[in-house]
């Protein structure tokens, strides 16, 4: 399968503990996003990579929150410590290499994040 | 900022009617418009999209066009089936803001009967 693929697919854990996602983009693709996903509502953008550059933060993305993607191949989501607001499915999606058209956004299955 | 707004759900619809999904939405430059599809159980799937006025996106048996002067781009099926029943969301990209994330709308969920 040469899809997007994110582990772990489910993680509990009790607040105030540190998690961390992995994402695993589409090998020829440069262009990496996370997204988070509320019950009931859309995704909505939290962090975005061009190669192991990180060129776009969202506002949501709180002090919490660190990604990194090293070597421009595989990235990390980390939340520290975690709050129940923090419960939602974190999605990756990858993009491929070029200019001006937005290239269609290939997204994970996610990884879905419980805090109790 | 860039919003997408999408009609309620669930649409409930019975084998072979009649699909449309209204979204309408708000940008600074001139976006590129989306729909993405999400099947229970699996990830966001794109489904078709536009880049400019009146572009029509089409992809199994789903179309939509984008529309600048109502700024829409309802998702519309002629006849649906019961397996197209998921999760839609409208969503934009907004290049001219220099932004490449996606802005969505809440999403639609459609139950098909059969």
């Amino acid at each position: 399968d040469t899809g997007v693929s994110q582990n772990p697919r489910h993680k509990i854990t009790k607040r105030g503990q540190n998690v961390t996602f992995r994402c695993d983009p589409i090998s020829e693709h440069n262009r990496l996003y996370w997204y988070r996903q509320t019950l009931g509502q859309g995704p909505e953008f939290l962090t975005y990579f061009q190669n192991e550059a990180q060129l776009e933060k969202s506002r949501l993305l709180s002090d919490r929150f660190s990604a990194e993607r090293p070597k421009g191949s595989f990235s990390t989501l980390e939340i520290q410590r975690t709050e129940q607001g923090d419960s939602a499915m974190y999605l990756c999606a990858s993009s491929p290499p070029g200019t001006g058209q937005p290239y269609e956004q290939y997204f994970g299955p996610g990884t879905r994040l419980t805090v109790t | 900022g860039d919003s997408v707004t999408q009609m309620e759900g669930p649409v409930t619809l019975s084998e072979e009617a009649f699909l449309t999904i209204n979204c309408t939405y708000t940008a600074t430059g001139y976006p590129s418009l989306f729909w993405y599809v999400q099947y229970p159980g699996e990830g966001l799937q794109l489904l078709l999209k536009a880049t400019k006025a009146d572009d029509k996106g089409s992809n199994k048996g789903f179309e939509a066009t984008y529309r600048k002067e109502t700024t829409s781009f309802h998702l519309e099926k002629g006849s649906v089936q019961v397996s197209d029943s998921a999760v839609y969301f409208c969503a934009l990209s907004d290049l001219d803001t220099g932004r490449r994330a996606l802005t969505f709308g809440s999403g639609t969920r459609l139950q098909v009967q059969p």
